[in-house]
């Protein structure tokens, strides 16, 4: 089991530029996340989808849309970056309430 | 008035010594409780679940006291490589699909 994979490992931007961060998991798990994490603060929640076909937003949602493709796949867009979303994100996944939380490798964002 | 509380740190221990963290949380409707290991730059790893009963895994013990609200994480015997940020993690009762991270509290262990 690969467990969560993420796509793109880095990637820099331009103020403006879109793009589309990607997310699987093969554990059959039925809630997704997406998390952002700058230095010296926490994790905070962007998005996340409790069941395939349904997506909530997070604390932080302004400037992202998600997409919940299927079950194992949900993806994190950026429609026009800016710096402010120079970032860590990371992926999430989990069984149902109260399970464990299982992340993705991350990937590593710089908007210039 | 965030919902779960950790102390920041750094705790500097060197090797060999007992460290412990607390985790306090403010809704008593908690229901699950873990604590995740973050190394530098990397993604949060499950380190153990928490249970009512108190719970050990080699040479880390966790501890809930739900009068209180605050969950803690004690290592015995410190390694270099226990070197990292924990996250105190709670899950809140109603079916929330939303686990609540703490800050996280870095430990340093040096020779």
């Amino acid at each position: 089991n690969a467990g969560v994979t993420q796509t793109p490992k880095f990637q820099v931007l331009k103020t403006g530029q879109s793009m589309t961060l990607q997310c699987a998991q093969d554990m059959n798990h039925n809630s997704m996340y997406w998390y952002r994490q700058d230095p010296g603060m926490g994790l905070r929640l962007i998005y996340y989808s409790a069941s395939e076909g349904t997506t909530d937003k997070g604390e932080v949602p302004n400037g992202y849309n998600v997409s919940r493709l299927n079950k194992r796949e949900f993806s994190l867009r950026l429609e026009s970056a800016a710096p402010s979303q120079t970032s860590v994100y990371f992926c999430a996944s989990k069984a149902g309430p109260q399970e464990t939380q299982y992340f993705g490798p991350g990937t590593r964002l710089l908007v210039l | 008035r965030k919902e779960v509380e950790q102390d920041p740190g750094p705790f500097n221990v060197p090797e060999g010594a007992t460290v412990a963290f607390n985790c306090t949380y403010s809704n008593s409707a908690s229901q699950s409780f873990f604590w995740y290991r973050q190394d530098c730059r990397k993604e949060p790893k499950l380190l153990m679940s928490v249970y009512s009963s108190g719970n050990e895994d080699g040479r880390f013990t966790a501890q809930l006291n739900r009068a209180s609200q605050y969950i803690s994480l004690l290592i015995r015997d410190s390694k270099l490589s226990d070197s990292a940020t924990y996250l105190c993690v709670v899950d809140f009762t109603g079916g929330s699909y939303i686990p609540t991270f703490g800050r996280g509290t870095s430990l340093i262990v040096h020779p």
